[in-house]
């Protein structure tokens, strides 16, 4: 069990430019989840996955954002046209969906938008 | 909506200082309750759970007691050292996804 990777840990890009991110979850978990988290602030929910199918988005999910986990195993999140508001760090996390919840996180992709 | 309200840092404290920091959750449902810590330069880590009222998660020194009447889930330390030194983050869950709190930074001193 080698965790939660993400791929790459640090991008920076120009404004309008799309970007993705890479999410490897753990084996044998099903579910996998993004986070965005702001500096200063808690990690905010943003979509996840059960195996292929994505059951929820959050608001804070604009059209410019998309994510896919095709083969339920890894995920990709896109993000199209970046504004400045969109510089963070975006986490992904996975878990077995068993009782509690208990997610295990990635290292994160801390993006800037310059 | 559902929220976590963690008590604003940094906490200050010198080695082997008793810790406190507070945690209190909105009550819709029946919530699981966890504390993550991220210590500089990491990723997020688990460090403790609970899944209902008057259960008490621990691990590493670290406690924190699921407290229904008084929504709250602070967590205590009776002993910190200067690799305590992180941000640590309360969170409950809401159907399938976490809602963190800001975090608290803590700072422990030799």
């Amino acid at each position: 069990d080698t965790g939660v990777s993400q791929d790459p840990r640090h991008k920076i890009t120009k404004r309008g430019q799309n970007v993705t991110f890479r999410c490897d979850p753990i084996s044998e978990h099903n579910r996998l989840y993004w986070y965005r988290q702001t500096l200063g602030q808690g990690p905010e929910f943003l979509t996840y996955f059960q195996n292929e199918a994505q059951l929820e988005k959050s608001r804070l999910l604009s059209d410019r954002f998309s994510a896919e986990r095709p083969k339920g195993s890894f995920s990709t999140l896109e993000i199209q046209r970046t504004e400045q508001g969109d510089s963070a760090m975006y986490l992904c996390a996975s878990s077995t969906g068993t009782s509690g919840f208990e997610q295990y996180f990635g290292p994160g992709t801390r993006l800037t938008v310059t | 909506g559902d929220s976590v309200t963690q008590m604003e840092g940094p906490v200050t404290l010198s080695e082997e200082a008793f810790l406190t920091i507070n945690c209190t959750y909105t009550a819709t449902g029946y919530p699981s309750l966890f504390w993550y810590v991220q210590y500089p330069g990491e990723g997020l880590q688990l460090l403790l759970k609970a899944t209902k009222a008057d259960d008490k998660g621990s691990n590493k020194g670290f406690e924190a007691t699921y407290r229904k009447e008084t929504t709250s889930f602070h967590l205590e330390k009776g002993s910190v050292q200067v690799s305590d030194s992180a941000v640590y983050f309360c969170a409950r869950d809401n159907t399938d996804k976490l809602i963190f709190g800001t975090g608290t930074r803590l700072q422990v001193f030799p």
